[in-house]
């Protein structure tokens, strides 16, 4: 069975702090995403990564970075955590191409307090 | 950044009614994929269209893709408590570049 997993299903946080999130898939995917899901926004893209140690920016960067050292391997890292970073984080992978399904890990729901 | 709106946000409705729910965009698709998202799981993915006009059918759940290939409707027959969910049509305009729409919130009470 596929699997794609997030280190964590709830985190708490203070502001300030540095945040790392994790995420491990198992079928050799080339491409990795982090995404953020706010209710009635949908999904938005962080970042994402189609080989090791490559990276691009989506749409929404700021105050994030990502670190990718194994293909299986796709972390997303909050600096200095923040109020408004207070969301649902998802990770994704997928094989590279057009037409190709993205699979979802469980989410990490994140609050910065 | 392409937008992807989907109409209604939310939707609840009784077992045994049909539903439309529809994913609208000024940008056009290479192709339009609609996900499922259960409480505490992350999406997954339920069909792909490619063509303009093309539909497909899953069980109760017909998906239309636009003849411009700017929009999606997807149409549920006779609903069932198991089909609540958040739906998201996700829209491609090449490799590695797929937009989320703002999701459906679908509750069937039964």
């Amino acid at each position: 069975d596929v699997k794609v997993t997030q280190s964590s299903t709830y985190l708490v946080k203070r502001t300030g702090e540095k945040v790392f999130l994790e995420c491990v898939q198992d079928m050799d995917h080339e491409n990795m995403f982090w995404y953020r899901q706010d209710p009635g926004l949908g999904l938005r893209l962080i970042y994402f990564s189609y080989d090791v140690k490559m990276k691009e920016k989506g749409d929404i960067p700021e105050g994030y970075s990502v670190s990718r050292e194994k293909k299986e391997r796709f972390s997303l890292i909050l600096e200095s955590a923040s109020t408004n970073q207070t969301s649902m984080y998802l990770c994704a992978s997928s094989l590279p191409g057009v037409r190709t399904e993205a699979f979802f890990g469980q989410g990490t729901r994140l609050t910065v307090v | 950044t392409q937008l992807l709106e989907q109409s209604p946000q939310f939707l609840s409705i009784q077992e045994g009614e049909n539903l439309t729910v529809y994913c609208n965009s000024s940008s056009v698709f290479s192709s339009l994929q609609w996900y499922r998202q259960e409480p505490g799981e992350g999406p997954v993915l339920l069909v792909t269209v490619v063509t303009g006009g093309e539909v497909k059918k899953l069980k109760r759940l017909t998906f239309q893709f636009g003849d411009a290939r700017k929009d999606s409707s997807l149409h549920i027959t006779a609903a069932q408590p198991g089909d609540t969910g958040l739906y998201l049509c996700a829209g491609e305009t090449g490799a590695n570049n797929l937009f989320f729409g703002t999701g459906t919130r679908l509750t069937v009470i039964p």
